[in-house]
């Protein structure tokens, strides 16, 4: 079956450590994303990748970093630097210029950072 | 620049009872327009979506919305929902300017069913 996959559900850190939430897809997308999710605040773009070896700062990309080193793999390292990194991460995917057009999201890692 | 406001935070209902989820959106060029769900703990998953054609576009699980223009309004309705339909549902613009599908998410709208 094709789809994403975010590991682990769950991750613990904690504060000052640096933590790398995996996402991998086997959808052949292009393009990759991640969001943050904050209760009553949505989601929140925090980088993007169009292709390999290319990718974007979203809204929040403070305190985060992210490599695309190959098209199915887009892993979002939580630096010591972000200040409030306790939230709901979510990877997608999509492949511009399809005509279904719609991201396809993983099913999250809920970090928690004491 | 976009924007997506979903004015209710929370909508209660009756199980069978109809009910409708508010989206109005800003733009200053065309959008694509979509509506997520979101059970806990889980990521996303597409309801529908509105592309071009016709505005009432039918989703999954029984769900419909109508994209109206002059409202910049794309409102979610079901007629008879069900307690499985407890979750939390997102709108979705993406402006059609973009080589590539950048989304802007409303803040979400938690649907609690009640039995």
């Amino acid at each position: 079956d094709g789809g994403i996959t975010q590991s682990p559900k769950y991750l613990f850190r904690k504060e000052g450590q640096n933590v790398t939430l995996s996402c991998e897809q086997n959808l052949n997308h292009d393009a990759m994303y991640w969001y943050r999710q904050d209760p009553g605040q949505g989601l929140r773009l925090i980088y993007y990748s169009q292709i390999v070896n290319d990718f974007q700062k979203g809204d929040i990309a403070e305190g985060y970093s992210v490599s695309r080193e190959k098209k199915e793999s887009f892993p979002l390292t939580v630096t010591s630097a972000q200040k409030n990194p306790t939230a709901f991460y979510l990877c997608a995917s999509s492949m511009p210029g399809l005509s279904s057009y719609e991201q396809y999201f993983g099913p999250g890692t809920r970090l928690t950072v004491t | 620049a976009q924007s997506v406001t979903q004015l209710d935070s929370q909508v209660p209902v009756f199980e069978e009872a109809p009910v409708e989820l508010r989206c109005n959106y800003s733009s200053s060029v065309s959008v694509y327009l979509f509506w997520y769900v979101q059970y806990p703990n889980q990521g996303l998953q597409l309801l529908l979506k509105y592309l071009s054609g016709s505005t009432l576009v039918k989703g999954i699980n029984g769900f419909e919305a109508e994209f109206n223009k002059s409202q910049t309004s794309f409102h979610l309705r079901k007629p008879s929902v069900h307690i499985s339909d407890t979750a939390e549902y997102f709108c979705a613009v993406s402006p059609i300017i973009y080589n590539f599908n950048k989304f802007y998410f409303g803040s979400g709208t938690k649907l609690n069913v009640k039995p």
